[in-house]
């Protein structure tokens, strides 16, 4: 079965750091791009990083940019997000996302990042 | 960056019911434009990518169409296990964005 897992969220001070990791199994990872998709509690989605299947190509989000950073290891079957200098509105549930052919096609369940003091 | 306006926010429709939401770019986007749905306290799932090609799985009383600005999710004759709120994506340039969701509550 085609799955990805997330794991690392939790609560987090404003200003704080955070590194969330997804685990893929089941498919080929090393040919898929992957994606960073959050969600605020209540709200609605909101894209924030890509990476290409080689690392070669990364996008992000204008609200994440400068703070966080998307990475792979394709040995691993895992994708990572590395989140600094967190703000309040970083709060939401981060999803792990499969893209092919630039949809999205296989989301995990979300892991939920709380930053409060 | 690519504006996604969905319409309506929100939908309270009997069972059997067609419900319709509207996606509407703020440019054109050709057909790069893909639906998901998400039940309450679930992940997202994709329904359509392109426009009107459908997932594998996706009932078929579920139709998408459009291209350019404006799109078309239809849910035809709606089953109680359709209550989700339904989100676009356009995937012409980058940021990605997605619309805001439309709710479809079952009466």
């Amino acid at each position: 079965e085609e799955q990805l897992v997330e794991s690392g969220g939790g609560l987090v001070q404003p200003g704080g750091s955070l590194r969330l990791s997804c685990a893929a199994s089941g498919f080929t990872f090393s040919i898929n791009a992957m994606n960073w998709v959050r969600q605020a509690p209540g709200k609605g989605l909101e894209w924030i990083s890509y990476i290409s299947s080689s690392s070669a190509t990364i996008y992000y989000a204008d609200s994440v940019k400068g703070r966080v950073t998307i990475s792979r290891d394709n040995a691993k079957d895992s994708l990572d997000l590395q989140m600094n200098s967190l703000r309040d509105e970083d709060t939401a549930v981060y999803y792990c996302v499969r893209g092919r052919d630039w949809y999205f096609d296989l989301w995990g369940r979300g892991t939920l990042v709380t930053v409060s003091s | 960056e690519v504006v996604l306006t969905q319409s309506p926010d929100f939908q309270s429709v009997t069972p059997k019911e067609r419900v319709t939401i509207t996606c509407r770019a703020s440019q054109n986007i050709g057909s790069s434009l893909h639906w998901y749905q998400q039940k309450p306290d679930q992940s997202p799932k994709l329904l359509f990518k392109y426009a009107s090609q459908s997932f594998s799985g996706v009932p078929s009383r579920f139709r998408g169409s459009g291209s350019g600005t404006e799109f078309t999710l239809t849910i035809n004759s709606l089953e109680a296990e359709d209550a989700a709120t339904y989100y676009c994506h356009q995937s012409y340039s980058f940021p990605w964005t997605f619309g805001q969701g439309t709710k479809v509550e079952i009466k």
